[in-house]
């Protein structure tokens, strides 16, 4: 069983939807939990980052992780065409070095 | 402007002939290391290194080199390339290693 497991996409929805992305992840002693977008041609850049469970928002994305389940997710309110791009999960537990999801390709539709 | 910045953006070479890719970071970080991302594989780490003179392998070390004698620069050779090193590379750097990491914007690279 991999360590990070995501969903590779594609992913098309209109503008304006709800988008839910989500990994899952086998080492429970995971406590760090990142989002990463990247652009077409670019390097990753970090969205959000989470501590432990619960929820943190920041403007229209919500990052949620739910450590019974070992089940992260980061959501997108109100899509809009610039948040087309992949988007990678990457998680550590203490002095580790990161573990990445293979990344979903996001497309929004105008 | 904090950043890390890689060269060459974009290097077709054929095989056998060796190559440097540099990196380099302006934020006095301490951890430095390099990814290989190819399709379906997502992110792989190849060498990482906590601080200069210290480097270590990652998940995919084989067919490369690095060092580190200074803290910005952190170059990743290839004595002889070979096909299947046709990738995209990307440099990473942070703080400490269980620190988020920033990434460079990548280098394409096609070996023939």
């Amino acid at each position: 069983q991999k360590e990070v497991e995501q969903d590779p996409g594609p992913l098309s929805v209109p503008e304006g939807a709800i988008v839910s992305l989500n990994c899952t992840y086998s080492n429970s002693a995971f406590q760090y939990f990142m989002w990463y977008r990247q652009y077409s041609r670019k390097g990753p850049e970090l969205l959000m980052y989470t501590y432990s469970s619960g929820n943190k928002e920041d403007g229209r994305f919500t990052a949620q992780v739910d450590k019974s389940s070992k089940y992260i997710s980061l959501f997108i309110r109100d899509s809009q065409p610039s948040d087309s791009a992949t988007y990678l999960c990457a998680m550590k537990s203490g002095n580790t070095p990161l573990v990445f999801g293979k990344g979903t390709r996001l497309s929004v539709i105008a | 402007e904090a950043q890390v910045t890689q060269n060459p953006r974009y290097l077709i070479t054929v095989t056998g002939k060796k190559l440097t890719v540099t990196c380099s970071q302006n934020m006095n970080h301490e951890y430095m290391s390099w990814y290989r991302q190819d399709p379906g594989l997502g992110l792989r780490q190849i060498y990482y290194s906590m601080n200069v003179e210290v480097t270590d392998k990652g998940d995919v070390p084989e067919g490369y080199k690095v060092s580190r004698k200074e803290k910005r620069n952190f170059p990743l050779i290839l004595e002889s390339p070979s096909p299947n090193q046709t990738s995209l590379y990307f440099c990473a750097s942070s703080y400490y290693r269980s620190d988020t990491q920033y990434f460079g914007p990548g280098t394409r690279l096609t070996v023939l």
